[in-house]
């Protein structure tokens, strides 16, 4: 299975300000994915990310928002942009590895905005 | 829409209980579904799988979940359960071809030594 990092693990914004978090995978993968874990909630995709096209967004999501890179095959961030308290959130990465589009998951980005 | 319903938000069990997490989706096609644990302070894990053939799979440390097509169900079950159990478990359903996971809401385990 993939071993999933992500930087920074957590950290605390001020409103407006922006943060980008980092997902780097051990090994190559096609498909990365963003998701939002907001407080007593469930997993939400934020948006898809495959290398050398543009990032798929689900609906409610926007670039502007959450912009998106994936420069290689084993690499991707997510920016939070002009973060507001309703950000505040755990943020995660995955990859899909193997044949039944088993997803991993990385740790995690612990996002507090004040 | 397609959705993933968890009924129990938290339960608390004492030590060698019984356990039983239930687990409906709404979508009539072919479905493969999942349930992932996160321990405290670490990060999701996958549990056990289903993709088709035996309705009653096994997983990791013990849990075993049975899919059942009519009732659109695929309750996670567990003997006897351990201190070590306490965790989020989180259904998840893809539709079967496609990779957007929908995940259920959770449900919050304590077990009691």
């Amino acid at each position: 299975s993939a071993v999933i990092s992500q930087k920074p693990s957590r950290d605390i914004c001020q409103r407006g300000t922006s943060l980008t978090i980092q997902c780097q995978v051990d090994s190559q993968v096609t498909m990365m994915f963003w998701y939002r874990q907001q407080p007593g909630q469930s997993l939400t995709l934020i948006a898809t990310a495959n290398q050398g096209s543009e990032a798929t967004y689900e609906s409610g999501f926007v670039i502007d928002k959450f912009p998106i890179s994936r420069p290689n095959l084993t690499f991707s961030t997510l920016t939070v942009s002009n973060m507001s308290p309703e950000d505040s959130s755990i943020y995660l990465c995955s990859v899909i590895q193997g044949g039944y589009n088993e997803q991993f998951f990385g740790p995690g980005t612990r996002l507090t905005v004040l | 829409a397609q959705s993933v319903s968890q009924h129990n938000h938290h339960v608390i069990l004492s030590e060698a209980a019984s356990l039983e997490l239930g687990c409906n989706y709404s979508y009539g096609g072919t479905v493969n579904l999942f349930w992932y644990v996160q321990y405290p302070g670490q990060h999701l894990q996958l549990l056990l799988k289903y993709f088709s053939g035996d309705p009653l799979v096994k997983g990791i440390k013990g849990f075993e979940a049975e899919f059942i097509k009519s009732k659109f169900s695929f309750n996670l079950r567990k003997p006897s359960v351990q201190w070590s159990d306490t965790a989020e478990y989180f259904c998840a359903v893809i539709l079967s071809g496609t990779y957007k996971y929908i995940f259920g809401t959770g449900t919050r385990l304590k077990v009691l030594a």
